[in-house]
């Protein structure tokens, strides 16, 4: 079975920074393919409320993409070697207080594409 | 960016009864690059329909999606205990940026 396994959330002041990492599990098994078969992505869920994407990452880090409210101050990567994906936020607001998931495509890109494996979540809050 | 609606924001049933959820987006969603997930309490998302209308593995075929366009559907034939949970409606049409409804929470009458 797949897994997707996230850390690195915590208690930080605004304008902090953190990182997040995300390892993934299970590949290889039963054909599934490989880590580096699969394009990924970071969404979030703020506490009570819906689900909003954050970035996501093709196979081979070719191709990236972000949400409009993180843009220029968080930055997404991968380590296939390691099947790991990250996350490095900078000048975390209050608004960016979370529960983070690490998710899977379905394919070799972040593009047009679902989400079929979900991580169980590390929780950033950003206060004073 | 696409805007996504869903209605009702709850459904109230009973076990055994059938469930029909509504997303509709603010612009035609290319290739039906619609999916839905499924939100137990406490639990993390998982992916029940894409591309509109397919089953993800492992999903029982009590749940289907259909739609085109700016409007689609969930439906779940018979209520089972596990289903009462929300539901997103999610679009993946990228260069439109991705995004989510805000949710139907399915309740136990």
């Amino acid at each position: 079975e797949v897994q997707l396994v996230e850390s690195g959330g915590g208690l930080v002041q605004p304008g902090t920074s953190l990182r997040l990492s995300c390892a993934g599990s299970g590949f290889r098994l039963e054909g599934y393919g490989k880590f580096d078969d699969f394009g990924m992505q970071w969404v979030r869920q703020a506490p009570g409320k819906g689900l909003e994407w954050v970035s996501g990452i093709s196979w081979n880090s070719g191709d990236i993409g972000y949400a409009d409210s993180v843009k220029g101050r968080f930055t997404i990567s991968r380590d296939n070697a390691e099947n790991s994906v990250y996350l490095q936020m900078n000048s975390l607001r209050a608004e960016d207080t979370a529960l983070y998931y690490c998710t899977k495509g379905r394919g070799s890109s972040w593009k047009n594409d679902a989400f079929d494996v979900w991580g169980q979540g590390t929780r950033v809050t950003v206060s004073s | 960016e696409i805007l996504l609606t869903q209605s009702p924001g709850t459904l109230s049933l009973s076990p055994g009864e059938r469930a029909t959820l509504s997303c509709r987006a603010s612009q035609s969603v290319r290739h039906s690059y619609v999916a839905w997930y499924q939100q137990r309490p406490g639990q993390t998302p998982r992916l029940l329909i894409y591309g509109a209308s397919t089953r993800a593995s492992g999903i029982p075929d009590r749940f289907s999606g259909s739609g085109s366009g700016t409007d689609f559907t969930l439906t779940i034939s018979r209520l089972e205990p596990q289903d009462f949970a929300v539901y997103y409606c999610q679009q993946y049409v990228s260069s439109s940026g991705i995004t989510f409804g805000p949710g139907t929470r399915v309740d136990i009458k």
